[in-house]
């Protein structure tokens, strides 16, 4: 399988930049996403990188090197809202495979 | 456009009984995928549904899984009979084309919590 890892959990004040680092074996993946995903709630889509180098949207921002296997999340001027738990997932051809998610834990 | 919908959010059963779980995609994505989470894992895939066919359902776990996607429209996930190991998160989500760079992606339901005792 393609193994994805990312930390179980981080926390950051309000105001913060928090960086959430994805690692994945290197074949397979035709792009990777990151998803949001507040309790109970459907996870939602933040961003989704097929080359390499970074994506910004707002204060959140994406970043990919497919020959490292790797990304991060970069989520900027944190605030109490962006507690949630963030999803690497790898794209191959319409299956997703996630990782175990990042809490990440906002504090004043 | 309303979104990726199930029924029911949360469904405790029996050991042994049956359960069907029920996803509405959204209107016009031709691509369905079920999905779940077991506690403390990751989400992971079940199946994918182009149209009424089953394009690919490498991750069902076993044949007490059946899934239907009669017309095209709605699907159903049906656990028969249920075991405690099937607790868990089941997710659906949909898509307009089965891949899209750059665009956004699948759409996921809230899912159902499904809890067999």
């Amino acid at each position: 399988g393609q193994n994805i890892d990312q930390p179980t959990e981080m926390t950051a004040t309000e105001g913060a930049i928090v960086q959430i680092n994805c690692t994945y074996q290197t074949s397979g993946f035709n792009g990777l996403f990151w998803y949001q995903q507040h309790a109970g709630e459907a996870p939602t889509f933040l961003s989704y990188n097929v080359l390499d180098g970074l994506e910004e949207k707002g204060r959140f921002s994406s970043f990919l090197s497919r020959s490292k296997g790797y990304s991060y999340l970069l989520l900027k001027e944190l605030q109490m809202k962006d507690s949630a738990s963030y999803l690497c997932a790898g794209d191959s051809w319409g299956k997703l495979q996630f990782g175990a998610g990042t809490q990440v834990v906002v504090t004043p | 456009e309303a979104g990726v919908t199930q029924f029911p959010s949360h469904s405790v059963i029996e050991k042994g009984q049956t359960v069907t779980l029920r996803c509405d995609p959204i209107s016009g994505h031709d691509n369905l995928y079920w999905y779940r989470r077991v506690m403390g894992k990751e989400i992971k895939f079940l199946l994918h549904f182009v149209k009424e066919s089953k394009q690919d359902e490498s991750g069902m776990p076993n044949n007490r899984f059946l899934a239907e996607r009669t017309g095209g429209t709605y699907s159903t996930l049906k656990v028969q009979p249920a075991e405690l190991e099937d607790s868990g998160v089941y997710f659906c989500a949909s898509s307009q084309v089965q891949f899209r760079a750059g665009g956004y992606g699948y759409t996921f339901g809230s899912g159902t919590r499904l809890t067999v005792v």
